[in-house]
Parts: structure tokens; C-alpha cells; sequence
């Protein structure tokens, strides 16, 4: 079934960057729109941002805008997420999820299992 | 604040039916496919419903969704205590010139 795998986690300073990586296989990663979706301790599931199955359309949570950028490689099978400015209410789980078809209005239908992030100093 | 709105806890005894209410405007769920997702203690989430009432492959026929107007709700019947969960409802929200996705704030089920 579809596998996603996140890497690039890990603890980080206030104000520095860090990119996290989401490795898709067993589905056609070129054909599907992808999101990646967050999750401090103990709180409910934030959305943070989508691309499109060719990386045309892109939206970012209002959170994050300016701060942090979704990009794909079809040719790698891989999708990331650049964050730059980390603040400590940008700790939690991020999770790369598989969108239902092409575009961004679909349902998320596969998660991955998640890469822990902790801004702290 | 969530976009979305769920109670934050519901519970019910083995065997009962729950029902998990969420609530949203014409920007979101109004006018969008409304799909549930399950999240076990120390787990990734899953999909339960898409597009309002379907169920993807594996998922029981226990499990159930409908939508009318701005409201959706997801029905359990035949409660296990493997269903004590955290469940989530998700849609697309539309305003001019952009989108986003949109959760609510989740809902904790208790099978007493």
C-alpha cells in the first residue's frame, strides 16, 4: 500500500531553518496532490500547507506563510518542506499525507507516520 | 478556534451508537466533501470517510457519514473499546483567490 516516510526532524534553535523530507512510493507520486499537516503535543491536528500533483498550485496555512515553503520532485518521488524562522508554537509531529487526486481540495487519504520537530533553545 | 466545530469529548457504553456532530459554513463544508479521520493513542491518522459518506477500502461498515447543509456527522454503531479514539473531521475551505484545508478540533471517544 502507499508508504510515505518522513525524515529531517530533530531539535532546532528560534530563528534557524530546517527541511523536512517525505519520501512516497507504491502510488504514482507525479499524479497527486500532497499536504503536509501538523501536530503540537496534546492539541488537535493544523493543517500547513498543499501543493498540487505538479507543483502549480501551492497554499500555506496563514501560520506559516512567509516562514515555511511546500516543494515536490516527481523525478525523486519526494516531497518537503522548508522552514525558515522557527519559532517554539512550531513544535509538533508533521506529517507528509497523500492528497485523494490531483489538486487540493481533496480528501487526505494516507499519512505517513510523522517527524518530530522541537524548536527550542 | 477551529473553522470546524466537534464536541471536544463524547462517550458511550460496548455495543451503543455514537454520533460526533461538525459544524462549519457555506465557505467549507457547505460547499466541499467532508471526509473523518480516526487517530489512535500514539498513531498517525486515518481515513475513515471521503466525500461526505464514503469508506475507503477496510474500514467497517460500522462506521458512517452524512452531510446536510453546514453540518456533517459521523456515526459509529457497534462500539468496540478499540474505537476509543480521537476523531477529526476535514474539508476544503474556499475564500477569494485562495484555499485551505481545514480540521476540527477533534472529538475524544470514550467507550465507558
Amino acid at each position: 500500500q502507499v508508504q510515505l516516510v518522513e525524515s529531517g526532524g530533530g531539535v532546532v534553535q528560534p530563528g534557524r531553518s530546517l527541511r523536512l523530507s517525505c519520501a512516497a512510493s507504491r502510488f504514482t507520486f507525479s499524479s497527486y496532490g500532497m499536504h503536509w499537516v501538523r501536530q503540537a503535543p496534546g492539541k488537535g491536528l493544523e493543517w500547513v500547507a498543499v501543493i498540487s500533483y505538479d507543483g502549480s498550485i501551492k497554499y500555506h496555512a496563514d501560520s506559516v506563510k512567509g516562514r515555511f515553503t511546500i516543494s515536490r520532485d516527481n523525478s525523486k518521488n519526494t516531497l518537503y518542506l522548508q522552514m525558515n524562522s522557527l519559532r517554539a508554537e512550531d513544535t509538533a509531529v508533521y506529517y507528509c499525507a497523500k492528497g485523494e487526486f490531483w489538486g487540493a481540495a481533496g480528501a487526505i487519504d494516507n499519512w505517513g507516520q510523522g517527524a518530530r520537530v522541537t524548536v527550542s533553545s | 478556534q477551529s473553522v470546524l466545530t466537534q464536541p471536544p469529548s463524547v462517550s458511550a457504553a460496548p455495543g451503543q451508537k455514537v454520533t460526533i456532530s461538525c459544524s462549519g459554513s457555506s465557505s467549507n463544508i457547505g460547499n466541499n466533501y467532508v471526509s473523518w479521520y480516526q487517530q489512535l493513542p500514539g498513531t498517525a491518522p486515518k481515513l475513515l470517510i471521503y466525500d461526505n459518506n464514503k469508506r475507503p477500502s477496510g474500514i467497517p461498515d460500522r462506521f458512517s457519514g452524512s452531510k446536510s447543509g453546514t453540518s456533517a456527522t459521523l456515526g459509529i454503531t457497534g462500539l468496540q473499546t478499540g474505537d476509543e479514539a480521537d476523531y477529526y473531521c476535514g474539508t476544503w475551505n474556499s475564500s477569494l483567490n485562495t484555499g485551505e484545508w481545514v480540521f476540527g478540533g477533534g472529538t475524544k471517544l470514550t467507550v465507558l
